[in-house]
């Protein structure tokens, strides 16, 4: 089986600009989640996807969007980039809202 | 509010030494989980070991077992017969509530590093 794949892995944007980030869940899974990880930060949870709507959210402004697709594959999406956005983006997939999590190897936005 | 401590920013143990990461963590709901992952310099969040509320006994996993401790809200890890490979982050994280969306709250880490 395969495990979470994210794209891409690097990405460098300029302030004010748009980011569209990918997740690829592990096969048999059907939640998806997001998580930003500042440097030397542990991860802090952005949202969560079930059957392709959000169901959770956490401290992060309406800029912060997501969508997730019929093969529960998943996008965040961050509009009016800022500086404080450079982060290391980690998807996690899940079977159900319980069950153990995946993560991908995340994709480490720069914002200059 | 829910509340993951790691008191350890970095923990320097010589090879094949065993090594404790201390967790503690602070929640009013009944029903909980915690886990340990390690994050190597690639990034990537694998996934090493879960303790649930109701667990009766510690979750052992290879090298690795928790050390839980209900009444002191504490669930440390330990890694015996230490390896190099074993150099990494280590976050504690703890997910809450059997309904609605679950996410889990991380600790700040621990940076282990191990010695030759």
């Amino acid at each position: 089986e395969t495990g979470v794949t994210q794209s891409p892995t690097h990405l460098i944007k300029t302030r004010g600009q748009q980011v569209t980030l990918r997740c690829s869940s592990q096969s048999g899974h059907n939640t998806v989640s997001w998580y930003q990880q500042a440097l030397g930060q542990g991860p802090q949870f952005i949202f969560q996807y079930y059957r392709e709507e959000e169901n959770g959210r956490g401290n992060f402004p309406p800029r912060f969007s997501g969508l997730q697709f019929p093969n529960y594959s998943s996008e965040l999406n961050v509009n009016a980039l800022e500086l404080d956005d450079s982060a290391l983006y980690l998807c996690a997939s899940s079977f159900g809202q319980v069950g153990g999590y995946t993560f991908g190897s995340g994709t480490r936005l720069t914002v200059v | 509010a829910q509340k993951i401590t790691q008191t350890q920013p970095g923990m320097f143990v010589q090879e094949k030494e065993a090594v404790t990461l201390d967790c503690t963590y602070d929640t009013s709901d009944p029903s909980y989980g915690l886990f340990w992952y390690k994050q190597p310099s690639s990034g990537e969040m694998i996934f090493l070991i879960y303790q649930g509320s109701y667990d009766q006994q510690n979750a052992t996993e290879g090298r690795y077992s928790l050390n839980f401790q209900k009444a002191r809200k504490s669930a440390n890890l330990v890694i015996s017969a230490s390896q190099l490979g074993d150099s990494a982050m280590y976050f504690c994280a703890m997910r809450e509530g059997i309904q609605g969306a679950q996410k889990l709250v991380f600790g700040q880490g621990t940076r282990l590093t191990i010695n030759p």
